[in-house]
């Protein structure tokens, strides 16, 4: 089974401070993971996703996350929060391509000017 | 590309009726598409896969008699929430697979669904 746990239910920073979101993950398989971003009365929007390969993976808006397997870790990161990045943040894992996903609780992204 | 529409956006409705709320690929075919539910400041809660031609393969706990899925085309899922009850207000979101495509699921923008 996979599970994804992400720390820290609400984040706050200050506009241009760097933004850390944390995730970590359980997977009895090589994991897919992913990053999904979630604006108010909004579906999802794919930031970044881990499969294979580079475990530095680079996403939209100037994201990008590290896959590290001995931390069993995923998190998120951006080097200069915008106002515009004030968000829901969920982290998700599956097992395989194509399969369904298991998402973390989510993160609440607040920037401050 | 890949983009994933549900319509209707907002529903409500009377405790007791059905509603039912569409899920399109718009630009690609979709073998299997997802139904996910997520309460208010909550994550999302994976329902049921649905797969184009059979049946739906529902989580445990999902009733499968009161959240009916179709899957008749390549590009349309249907989610029928039968007598509903106010507990069954929530925001639900369709996700889809592109046929022969990469791991990645686009998501829909969600309906949300109010029973009073």
């Amino acid at each position: 089974a996979q599970s994804v746990t992400q720390l820290g239910s609400h984040v706050s920073v200050s506009e241009g401070a760097l933004v850390l979101l944390r995730c970590n993950y359980s997977s009895s398989v090589p994991p897919y993971l992913f990053w999904y971003v979630q604006y108010p009365n909004q579906g999802l929007q794919l930031l970044l996703k881990y499969t294979t390969g580079a475990t530095l993976v680079k996403g939209i808006n100037g994201f990008e996350a590290e896959f590290k397997k001995s931390e069993t870790s995923f998190h998120l990161t951006k080097p200069s929060a915008h106002m515009s990045d004030a968000a829901e943040y969920f982290c998700a894992v599956s097992a395989n391509s194509g399969y369904a996903l298991n998402f973390g609780k989510g993160t609440s992204l607040l920037v401050t000017p | 590309g890949a983009v994933v529409s549900q319509h209707p956006s907002r529903v409500i409705c009377k405790s007791g009726t059905s509603v039912k709320i569409e899920c399109r690929s718009l630009d690609f075919q979709a073998t299997t598409m997802f139904w996910y539910r997520q309460f208010p400041k909550k994550s999302l809660m994976l329902m049921a896969t649905s797969n184009e031609g059979s049946k739906a393969t529902y989580e445990q706990g999902v009733e499968k008699d009161k959240f009916l899925i179709n899957h008749a085309s390549l590009t349309l899922s249907t989610l029928t929430v039968t007598s509903a009850h106010p507990e069954d207000s929530s925001f639900y979101i369709c996700s889809a697979n592109r046929q022969g495509g990469t791991d990645t699921q686009y998501f829909g923008p969600g309906t949300r669904l109010t029973v009073l």
